[in-house]
């Protein structure tokens, strides 16, 4: 059962938009959320996280929005570029008790020039 | 900055070979990590470590048994390959504490014919 969803297996977006990548969670134990970033033929890099007692990170042109009730996150780019083209994965944790991130499927992004 | 080095990135291995695929990590983390990523699936924990001779089983640890005998290091072993195990294969580490990030080494693509 896929605790955590990216239910959009891709995205294209042009240069200078803004891109939205969703997760869903069904666990509602989770109250720690990342967002990575994958490259082909690299690891997977941390991009940003938010913990169950915010709504909403931000770290440059990346902000990361959580809403508990609706155990939604979405990643907005704010504007995309061409370098932002990659595999984004949102993943969740919680705590205390564990240190298992559940990764979701991953969402492939296309930043069109 | 963080260093995970996987010491193979493609590696072909036959049914029923054992297989060792070794991770190193150079900032002293207590925790480690092995994933892998196939398409539609995201990233699946098999093991991880939170100290020294230290493991637990992730979500599909079947066919899977892993090693640390020193800190920084921590090995993965398919113990009689199969076909269904031709995978990307993710080595992570992090410092204690369940909100710490994992950092990822570049992944070994291994493929069992």
């Amino acid at each position: 059962d896929q605790q955590v969803k990216q239910n959009s297996p891709s995205l294209s977006v042009q240069e200078g938009r803004i891109s939205i990548l969703n997760c869903d969670y069904t666990n509602s134990m989770f109250d720690y959320f990342l967002w990575y970033k994958k490259y082909p033929a690299e690891g997977p890099t941390f991009l940003i996280s938010i913990s169950s007692i915010k709504d909403k990170n931000e770290d440059g042109r990346f902000t990361v929005f959580l809403n508990k009730s609706a155990k939604h996150l979405s990643l907005h780019i704010v504007p995309s570029q061409p370098g932002d083209s990659a595999v984004y994965f949102c993943a969740a944790s919680s705590f205390p008790g564990t240190y298992k991130y559940i990764f979701g499927t991953g969402t492939r992004l296309k930043v069109l020039a | 900055d963080v260093k995970v080095t996987q010491s193979s990135r493609y590696l072909v291995k036959r049914t029923g070979e054992k297989v060792f695929l070794e991770c190193v990590q150079d900032m002293d983390h207590e925790n480690m990590f092995w994933y892998r990523q196939d398409p539609g699936l995201g990233l699946r924990l098999i093991y991880f470590s939170y100290d020294v001779k230290m493991k637990e089983k992730g979500d599909i640890p079947e066919g899977y048994s892993v090693s640390r005998e020193k800190k920084e290091r921590f090995s993965l072993i398919l113990e009689s390959a199969s076909t269904n195990q031709t995978s990307m294969y993710l080595c992570a580490s992090s410092p204690p504490g369940p909100s710490s990030p994992l950092h990822f080494g570049n992944g070994t693509r291994l493929t069992v014919t």
